[in-house]
């Protein structure tokens, strides 16, 4: 099966800084991926939705200069969460899907632990 | 009404029981349905995967879609403890649209 790489897998950083979280296509080329955030025992909440050379499509609710994404190749996407805060504190989740549209599946990455202090 | 309704257990079986999961959607549109696995704190990990209605199986699971009724069911015949995990089952539109996920069920095979 398709494989994507999230890294890293665990991060911890200090209120006020940015986190960098990346999502790699191992062994297919994803035009699209999803960016996830999962609370504890809660379903994925999607955050945004990005396509390859062009600008994510971000959920309602969710802070588009707060959560910067940018996918410029068609095997790396990118969240970048800015100024953490302690309530940013999450598991975020990334998957990618390729191929012939409507007939493809997503799969996902390990997901990013992110705890703030 | 969320567009996709599971119930999130938890769910308690011991091992070697048949066990039924079972989703609904709202969303007639709807045309591909999955049912992913997540152990904790790992990302879903995809199991079955079917288009429009049918059965699809594949060792001891089998994937069930009755559209007719919008009712989604992964059944998992002799259960092992190491099948333990929260299942996801998620459902999408045709064309490029994002998947929309139940809440999950949260299964406990007792050995």
């Amino acid at each position: 099966g398709a494989v994507v790489s999230q890294h890293p897998s665990r991060v911890i950083c200090k209120s006020g800084t940015s986190v960098k979280i990346e999502c790699r296509s191992l062994d297919f080329q994803a035009t699209t991926m999803f960016w996830y955030r999962q609370f504890p025992k809660q379903s994925l909440m999607l955050m945004a939705t990005s396509n390859e050379g062009s600008k994510a499509t971000y959920e309602q609710g969710v802070e588009k200069d707060k959560f910067l994404i940018n996918h410029a190749s068609l095997t790396l996407s990118t969240l970048t969460v800015t100024s953490a805060h302690p309530e940013d504190s999450s598991f975020y989740i990334c998957s990618a899907r390729g191929g012939q549209v409507g007939n493809t599946e997503a799969f996902f990455g390990q997901g990013t632990r992110l705890t703030v202090v | 009404q969320k567009e996709v309704e599971q119930d999130p257990g938890p769910l308690s079986v011991p091992e070697g029981a048949i066990v039924s999961l079972n989703c609904t959607y709202s969303n007639s549109a709807f045309q591909y349905f999955m049912w992913y696995r997540q152990y904790s704190r790992k990302g879903p990990e995809l199991l079955m995967y079917t288009y429009s209605s049918g059965n699809k199986e594949d060792g001891r699971f089998t994937a069930q879609v009755d559209k007719s009724s919008k009712y989604i069911s992964l059944f998992i015949r002799d259960s092992q403890p190491s099948d333990s995990a929260t299942y996801l089952c998620a459902a999408r539109n045709s064309g490029n649209t994002p998947l929309v996920f139940g809440k999950g069920t949260r299964l406990s095979v007792i050995a």
